[in-house]
């Protein structure tokens, strides 16, 4: 099976902008989980979804989204992008069964 | 949620066995222990996880205290390619959220 992939793997957005990133988890996973990660804060849980509804959701501000499609691909969305925002996008996908999550690689969000 | 302590850092000389080891000593009678380890900022790989058993698979070992407080991830001979940061998560019992902690990283040493 093809592993969870993401898109684009690099970006580098203005302060101000806003940013829509893609997950497609491994085929027949159901959950997908967004993760940011930084120097400072490490890796923090952002949101997961399932069968496209919003299951959990972390300690961040409204400006990060996210939706799941029909076919469990995620995307999450920044608005009014700040400095701090610079960080590594993970996303996670995991079965029905076993709960175990696989990481796609990651996309890499530069904020000037 | 139940939190994890991992040492900061840990030293291992190629070919020997990397002993890893987690206080989990708030976990639940039903939360499960996974260990992933990240290598230079890629995603998080998946080793292995359990819940009171100890388990094996191809790349460790993940051996569990009877009282489930602490938990010791063994690989068995250390390549230099298992240089990484390896995190020890206690999973909920309800939901996918993982929360990492600082990990602890491992350098295997040539």
């Amino acid at each position: 099976k093809a592993g969870v992939t993401q898109t684009p793997r690099y970006l580098i957005k203005t302060r101000g902008q806003q940013v829509t990133l893609s997950c497609s988890p491994i085929s027949g996973h159901r959950s997908v989980s967004w993760y940011q990660q930084t120097p400072g804060q490490g890796l923090q849980f952002l949101f997961e979804y399932f069968s496209e509804t919003q299951r959990n959701k972390g300690n961040f501000p409204g400006r990060f989204s996210g939706r799941q499609f029909s076919n469990s691909r995620s995307e999450m969305n920044v608005s009014t992008l700040e400095l701090g925002d610079s960080a590594l996008y993970l996303c996670a996908s995991s079965g029905d069964r076993g709960r175990t999550q696989y990481f796609g690689p990651g996309t890499r969000l530069l904020v000037l | 949620d139940a939190k994890t302590t991992q040492p900061p850092s840990m030293d291992c000389a190629e070919g020997r066995a990397a002993n890893l080891p987690c206080n989990h000593s708030t976990i639940s009678g039903n939360e499960y222990v996974y260990w992933y380890r990240q290598i230079h900022s890629q995603g998080p790989q998946y080793i292995i996880h359990g819940l009171k058993n100890n388990e094996t698979n191809e790349m460790a070992s993940l051996i569990i205290t009877e009282d489930r407080k602490s938990s010791t991830l063994i690989l068995p001979h250390a390549t230099l390619r298992d240089t990484a940061v390896y995190y020890c998560i206690v999973r909920p019992s309800t939901g996918n959220q993982f929360y990492f902690g600082t990990g602890t990283s491992l350098t295997v040493i040539p």
